[in-house]
């Protein structure tokens, strides 16, 4: 267990709808990273949080969109949903003076009908 | 050209045989290399960091690194059907952990 914790589990919406998904970091990380992992395929990089500003981004359109909060916790919006957003969302967290070294949480895997 | 690549297998060994895992990327200026584990149905689980060239051992696991040829691979002796899952390679290109990268992972199989 790595103390990455994510909600929900599962989640169903259908297409056009907007969906939130939730991480808690490990304590004492400040830094979250959130990756979308389709089917057979390694993660894929969506944005990256630090001290409650977005520290990086990955090649994901604007419909893609989050928050942290001061406990460090984050969000994950996604508007306007599409079948090709059906995929295992990932949260990761690590801390500042090793960021680099990231560590998951359970995943919430979202289906888009 | 994929910036991380990884045979998809599945790579099938023997119990107690050494599994040889490989990774090849193509950014010259990745800074850190990782290895997860990732059981089907979970999320990837941290198992192996390399910073700098040659070995780096961790019980049963190995990680090398050879920047010159942009390769790192991961080595599990006396592997365990317990070591049955996907391994993905991770690529870091920068200090801040913006840029990771994941290959497609290999799956690996060890036969009882």
């Amino acid at each position: 267990e790595t103390g990455v914790t994510q909600s929900p589990t599962h989640l169903i919406k259908t297409r056009g709808q907007q969906v939130t998904l939730r991480c808690s970091s490990q304590s004492g990380h400040n830094t979250v990273s959130w990756y979308q992992q389709a089917l057979g395929q390694g993660p894929q990089f969506i944005f990256q949080y630090y001290r409650e500003e977005e520290n990086g981004r990955g090649n994901f359109p604007p419909r893609f969109s989050g928050l942290q909060f001061p406990n460090y916790s984050s969000e994950l919006n996604v508007n306007a949903l599409e079948l090709d957003d059906s995929a295992l969302y990932l949260c990761a967290s690590s801390s500042g003076d090793r960021v680099y070294e990231q560590y998951f949480g359970p995943g919430t895997r979202l289906t888009v009908t | 050209q994929k910036e991380v690549e990884q045979n998809s297998g599945p790579l099938s060994v023997p119990e107690g045989a050494i599994a040889s895992l490989n990774c090849t990327y193509s950014d010259r200026v990745s800074q850190s290399f990782f290895w997860y584990r990732q059981y089907s149905g979970k999320s990837p689980e941290l198992i192996m960091s390399i910073y700098s060239n040659g070995d780096k051992e961790d019980g049963r696991f190995t990680a090398q690194l050879n920047k010159a040829s942009q390769y790192v691979s991961l080595l599990i002796r006396d592997s365990q059907p317990s070591d049955s899952a996907t391994y993905l390679c991770a690529v870091n290109r920068d200090n801040y952990g913006q840029n990771f990268v994941f290959g497609p992972g290999t799956r690996l199989s060890v036969l009882p």
